[in-house]
Order: C-alpha cells, then sequence, then structure tokens
C-alpha cells in the first residue's frame, strides 16, 4: 500500500476560493475521489475519476490532476462548507487508501 | 434509495471477537462490490476490508489481516465483517460502503455509506 498526504488544515474566508491537496506516488497511475465529512456525519463523494462531479454535488466544488498531486478546489467557499475532506484512491492488487484528511474551517 | 444500516458494534474487551452486519437495500445488491472503512475517535478514515461482488475475492488492510474476515450473503443482502483478536487499537466507528467499481475504466470508489457502528475495545 501507499501514502496519500494532506494538509492538516485550510482556512479561508466566505466567499474566497479554498484549495486542498493530496500527494501520493500512484496519483500518475490511478484515479482519485475526494469524499466531505461533517462532524458526526458518514462521508459523502464530491469528485471522482480526478475530476468528475456526482449528480447532486454543487459546480463549486471542482478537481484536477497534476503528477503525483491531486487538488480539490472549492469556489466561492460558504460557511455550510467547513468540514473535514479526504481524498482516496486504490492500486493495482485490489486495495484502497485514504488521505491523512484536511479540516477546513470558514472563518 | 440506497440504504446501508450497520448493526453489531459494542464494547468488547481487548482479545475478544465481535461480528458486524450491514444491511443493504434500494439497489441489486449481488452485483456491487462492499467495503468496510473505519474511524477511530477524532482521527481519519481508515479502508478495511472489501468483498467481490460475488464473494469470491476479498481484500484486507495490512493492520486487520490475519484477524477480521468479510463476507457476503446475496440471498439475504447482508455483508458482514468478523473481527477476532481485537485491540484497542480496531476502536472506531465502522461504516459499510458500496463500491462503485468500473475495473475497465479503473473507476474504483465508494459511492453510499451508511452511518457506522462504534466498536469500543476496552477493559
Amino acid at each position: 500500500s501507499y501514502e496519500l498526504t494532506q494538509p492538516p488544515s485550510v482556512s479561508v474566508s466566505p466567499g474566497q476560493t479554498a484549495r486542498i491537496t493530496c500527494s501520493g506516488d500512484a496519483l500518475p497511475k490511478q484515479y482519485a475521489y475526494w469524499y466531505q465529512q461533517k462532524p458526526g456525519r458518514a462521508p459523502v463523494v464530491l469528485i471522482y475519476k480526478d475530476s468528475e462531479r456526482p449528480s447532486g454535488i454543487p459546480e463549486r466544488f471542482s478537481g484536477s490532476s497534476s503528477g503525483t498531486t491531486v487538488t480539490l478546489t472549492i469556489s466561492g467557499v460558504q460557511a455550510e462548507d467547513e468540514a473535514d475532506y479526504y481524498c482516496q484512491s486504490a492500486d493495482s492488487s485490489g486495495t484502497y487508501v485514504f488521505g491523512t484528511g484536511t479540516e477546513v474551517t470558514v472563518l | 434509495e440506497v440504504q446501508l444500516v450497520e448493526s453489531g458494534g459494542g464494547l468488547v474487551q481487548p482479545g475478544g471477537s465481535l461480528s458486524l452486519s450491514c444491511a443493504a437495500s434500494g439497489f441489486a445488491f449481488s452485483s456491487y462490490a462492499m467495503t468496510w472503512v473505519r474511524q477511530a475517535p477524532g482521527k481519519g478514515l481508515e479502508w478495511v476490508s472489501a468483498i467481490s461482488s460475488g464473494g469470491d475475492t476479498t481484500y484486507y488492510a495490512d493492520s486487520v489481516k490475519g484477524r477480521f474476515t468479510i463476507s457476503r450473503d446475496n440471498s439475504k443482502n447482508t455483508l458482514n465483517l468478523q473481527m477476532n483478536s481485537l485491540r484497542a487499537e480496531d476502536t472506531a466507528v465502522y461504516y459499510c460502503a458500496k463500491v462503485f467499481l468500473l475495473v475497465s475504466a479503473a473507476i474504483r470508489y465508494f459511492q453510499h455509506w451508511g452511518q457506522g457502528t462504534l466498536v469500543t475495545v476496552s477493559s
């Protein structure tokens, strides 16, 4: 298995843009996925296949990939976006890995 | 509507065993791979185990290999996790999740989640 590294925390003012990175050696070969988790709740998938958004997910959430780093961007951050965010990937052996998680604080 | 409801959590002593279940509804259970993910108190998500749609292939994180066994009963739409030789570090909320798996496109992620069941390992 391998590791996915995220910054522990990101702070952003309402209406501004938050960017959360996720780094891992296998990311050039495997897709990345992003989840949002609010306190006491189960995670919800925000982004799949690096940059695709499931139906029902607001357009302000977007994903991108470059080399060994993937990025979740939240444009026009709202108070309700305060949550923990996790990247996730998989390896060819059938196992999965989560990133270390990033706490987003809306100032 | 997809529903996943975990049960079986509770307090168990170190070295003990516990069996978790996840009742699935709202989708063709036998057509989807399933997985367990856990989250220790105040910590991040940790993938635990996964099982193929037919139940013939299983995968485990190194931290639980040899101690946990994942299984499924497609006739009852139920996913199970047998946990043996439990340790304090296994204390966590355990979530079951439905896997979106498209092998041809190398897409694998956790599309729907249950609300979780708490397992506490303590004397």
